[in-house]
Parts: structure tokens; C-alpha cells; sequence
């Protein structure tokens, strides 16, 4: 069975200010994919990032990074310089086992930002 | 709009009803996906179509759930004398075929908010 946990389930800031997001996973599969996806308030999920248990290098993609390590079963997520148009609840999710599995997501509990101006 | 569309946006019920949710996904994704959110929580995977074939279904999904997509194109979800506990947010997603063992990012529609009174 996976399992998602976010610790945090609510992160206020100041505008321009930087948030990282925890994300701690489990599985037992050692092939799956992470992801991390925002809901805003209209509801709609927005895909942000995926990274396969393979890779663990880290990235950056414009104001978003992530830091995954296996070793801890973490991925964390950081908006750097934050908008007040990040307020969103963001989830980190799991994807596990073979392509048969049919990909279902595991979504954590969601971590709710709120970027005051 | 060539993203994911669900139908009705809403929908309120009296207890015991019947009722039916639409998805249209991505013209060219043959997967498709249901979850189902209730608030302050993450999303919980229900049931997956690989073309027309339903592959897996959770324990989540009663007997009173029924899906299909017929076609491999729009699938439906019915709810048989649904319960106030069946109030939440139903999301649909889809994606393409994993190509190369890569597993591809599912994308969402909006969602139908259910209330049964």
C-alpha cells in the first residue's frame, strides 16, 4: 500500500517570501513517480512537477524546486519569492509499481498557503 | 478548451436519489480517471479506464457506484440512493498511455460538487 503524509496543513507568508512544502511518502515498489499539484480555489487541479524514484536529482523550474531523497522518503517542495497568486492548496501525490498498476495517484492531505500581500 | 470538461459543475440531491456525472477527457488520452474529494481532504482514487476497459476499482466504490465509458471516449459515473455521506467533490483526470515506461501526469477537470440533503 503508498501512503502520502504532509505534515503541514497550513503555511502563511508574506509576499515575496520563500515556502517549502514537506512531502513524506511510503511504498514499497521501487519504481514510482512523485508529483506535486496545486489547487486553487476555483478547484481545479493544476499538474506543477513530477520526478521518477530513479532520479533524485534536483531541479528548479522558474520559482518552483523540489529536494527528493530517497533516504528519507521526502519530497519537498519550494516556491521561491512567493505571489499572492500562489495561494492554493497544494498536494504532493504518489505513483507506484508497474505501468499495469494504471498509475492511480495516493494524494497527501494537502498543505494550504496563503501569500498575504 | 481542449482540457478535461465534467458536467454538472454542480448538483444537489435529496437522499435516495439517483444520480449521473459526466467526464469528457483529452481528445488523445485513453486513460481516464475517477477520485473523489471530500473537504479538507485529499483526493481518493475510485476507479481507471484503459479505453473502454475499467481496470481497477477501489474499495471506496460500493455497489451503489457504477462507471463506464462505452466508448473509450466519455465516461459516466451513477450513484444509486445516494447517502448524505456521498457528498464531496468528483474529479475526473486523464492520460495518455505511459510511453517508456514513463509515467505520464494525469490532467483534471474541474470536478462535480455533489451535496445530498
Amino acid at each position: 500500500a503508498q501512503k502520502v503524509t504532509q505534515a503541514q496543513t497550513e503555511i502563511s507568508v508574506v509576499e515575496k517570501e520563500d515556502v517549502t512544502l514537506d512531502c513524506v511518502y511510503e511504498t514499497r515498489d521501487t519504481t514510482y513517480y512523485l508529483f506535486w499539484y496545486k489547487q486553487p480555489p476555483s478547484g481545479e487541479l493544476v499538474f506543477l512537477i513530477r520526478r521518477n524514484s530513479f532520479d533524485e536529482q534536483n531541479e528548479i523550474s522558474g520559482r518552483y524546486s523540489w529536494n527528493f531523497q530517497k533516504s528519507t522518503s521526502s519530497f519537498n517542495f519550494t516556491i521561491t519569492a512567493s505571489q499572492v497568486v500562489d495561494s492554493a492548496v497544494y498536494f504532493c501525490a504518489l505513483s507506484a509499481g508497474r505501468q499495469a498498476a494504471g498509475n492511480k495517484l495516493t494524494f497527501g492531505g494537502g498543505t494550504r498557503v496563503l501569500v498575504k500581500p | 478548451d481542449t482540457g478535461v470538461s465534467q458536467d454538472p459543475r454542480h448538483k444537489i440531491t435529496k437522499r435516495g436519489q439517483n444520480v449521473t456525472f459526466r467526464c469528457d477527457p483529452i481528445s488523445e488520452h485513453n486513460r481516464l480517471y475517477w477520485y473523489r474529494q471530500t473537504l479538507g481532504q485529499g483526493p481518493e482514487f475510485l476507479t481507471y479506464f484503459q479505453n473502454e476497459a475499467q481496470l481497477e476499482k477501489s474499495r471506496l466504490l460500493s455497489d451503489r457506484f457504477s462507471a463506464e465509458r462505452p466508448k473509450g471516449s466519455f465516461s459516466t459515473l451513477e450513484i444509486q440512493r445516494t447517502e448524505q455521506g456521498d457528498s464531496a467533490m468528483y474529479l475526473c483526470a486523464s492520460s495518455p498511455q505511459t510511453l517508456q515506461g514513463r509515467n505520464n501526469e494525469q490532467f483534471f477537470g474541474p470536478g462535480t460538487r455533489l451535496t445530498v440533503l
